[in-house]
């Protein structure tokens, strides 16, 4: 099987902008997270979409916001970006016994 | 917040054992013990997972003391290759929780 797969791998954006990440699930996981990922916080949850749907939520402002496509495919969506936001971006596929398989991630850079 | 306790550093000879330490004193009986590892720039990959007897797989083995308030994860013959930063978290089997990483441990093997 294909892993979970991210575009793109990198980024630069400027303040302000906006920025649409992608992630492609193991082929038949229908849970996908989503991850932030800085030096000094570590790997802090984001959220988790199944079937469509936000199932849970991490502590990140509105500009945060994500969805799943029919195919389980999922994007986020950062708006009015800001330095802080530069960080790795991690998707995961949950597969049997809660196992999460996560993608290279997208670095984002933003300027 | 992170759930879990562990040691920002450790470092470990090349052939010998590496173990790990996790407190985990507010898990719950129906949460499960997870050991993920990332090495640089790449998504964590899962190594183990247990609820109360110790296990062992081709890649480590996990001890989970008595009272399930800490684990620890064991390399048994660490490598070059085994240089990585090591999480460990706690969740349930099903549904859906915020599933925080936290900072983890950087495992240095030494040649």
């Amino acid at each position: 099987k294909a892993g979970v797969t991210q575009t793109p791998r990198y980024l630069i954006k400027t303040r302000g902008q906006q920025v649409t990440l992608s992630c492609s699930p193991i082929s038949g996981h229908r849970s996908v997270s989503w991850y932030q990922q800085t030096p000094g916080q570590g790997l802090q949850f984001l959220f988790e979409y199944f079937s469509e749907t936000q199932r849970n939520k991490g502590n990140f402002p509105g500009r945060f916001s994500g969805r799943q496509f029919s195919n389980s495919r999922s994007e986020m969506n950062v708006s009015t970006l800001e330095l802080g936001d530069s960080a790795l971006y991690l998707c995961a596929s949950r597969g049997s016994n809660e196992k999460l398989f996560f993608g290279s991630g997208t670095q984002l850079s933003v300027l | 917040d992170a759930k879990t306790t562990q040691p920002p550093s450790m470092d470990c000879a090349e052939g010998r054992a590496a173990n790990l330490p996790c407190n985990h004193s507010t898990i719950s009986g129906n949460e499960y013990v997870y050991w993920y590892r990332q090495i640089h720039s790449q998504g964590p990959q899962y190594i183990i997972h247990g609820l109360k007897n110790n296990e062992t797989n081709e890649m480590a083995s996990l001890i989970i003391t008595e009272d399930r308030k800490s684990s620890t994860l064991i390399l048994p013959h660490a490598t070059l290759r085994d240089t990585a930063v090591y999480y460990c978290i706690v969740r349930i089997s099903g549904g859906y929780q915020k599933v925080t990483f936290g900072t983890g441990t950087k495992l240095q093997v030494i040649p």
